[in-house]
């Protein structure tokens, strides 16, 4: 079992519709939860972090955490064509360096 | 802007060839990583510095060897490579304390040849 899973992709939403995506982790441990946009051939980008159950807004994005589950999960509220991109979840320990990444899901906005 | 930066962004090697990438950071943090990632993949952590020193090294070929000049500098020396090591490497840094966001450079794209 894969230590972070991604819902699999390609996930393709009209502008200005809400993208949604999902990550479920296996180590119960994990205190800190990432998610990075990264466009094709550049590097990744943090746009969001998380470290208490319940919803974290930032502009258009929503994060949203639930320990019990082990679920994290990525809202883009009016998805808009820059928004395409691979959207990689990443968890870890408070006592570890070592992020630890699910296989990402690429997102396209249909203009 | 990203306050993490990486040279060169491109490089390409033959394999009897020695180069270095070269990452720096102003963001005052003291940890650093190298990550290597391939095509379609997530990133690979290779190597992480805390303070200065190698604190995990992810049993990467000695083909591949880091530095940390100083608190802000990190050196990924190469040499001898094969061409399955091209791939996009990446530096990151954090605050010296697991679980901090990881702040990634632009990454140099190399390619053996």
């Amino acid at each position: 079992q894969k230590e972070v899973e991604q819902n699999s992709g390609p996930l393709s939403v009209p502008e200005g519709a809400i993208a949604s995506l999902n990550c479920t982790y296996s180590d119960r441990g994990s205190q800190s939860f990432f998610w990075y946009r990264q466009y094709s051939g550049k590097s990744p980008e943090l746009i969001m972090s998380i470290y208490s159950n319940g919803d974290k807004e930032d502009g258009r994005f929503t994060a949203q955490l639930n320990k019990a589950s082990q679920y994290v999960s990525l809202l883009i509220r009016d998805s808009q064509p820059s928004d395409s991109a691979t959207y990689l979840c990443a968890v870890n320990r408070v006592d570890d360096y070592k992020l630890s990444f699910g296989a990402g899901t690429t997102v396209t906005v249909r203009a | 802007d990203t306050e993490v930066t990486q040279t060169p962004k491109h490089l390409v090697m033959g394999m009897t060839n020695k180069k270095s990438l070269k990452c720096e950071q102003h963001m005052g943090h003291r940890a650093m990583y190298w990550y290597k990632q391939k095509a379609k993949k997530p990133p690979e952590l290779m190597f992480v510095y805390s303070y200065e020193k190698l604190s995990i090294n992810e049993s990467v070929p000695s083909r591949f060897s880091p530095e940390c000049p100083n608190s802000s500098l990190l050196n990924l020396h190469l040499h001898a490579l094969q061409p399955e090591d091209s791939a996009l490497y990446l530096c990151a840094s954090s605050q010296p304390v697991g679980g901090w966001e990881q702040f990634f450079g632009p990454g140099t794209r190399l390619t053996v040849l």
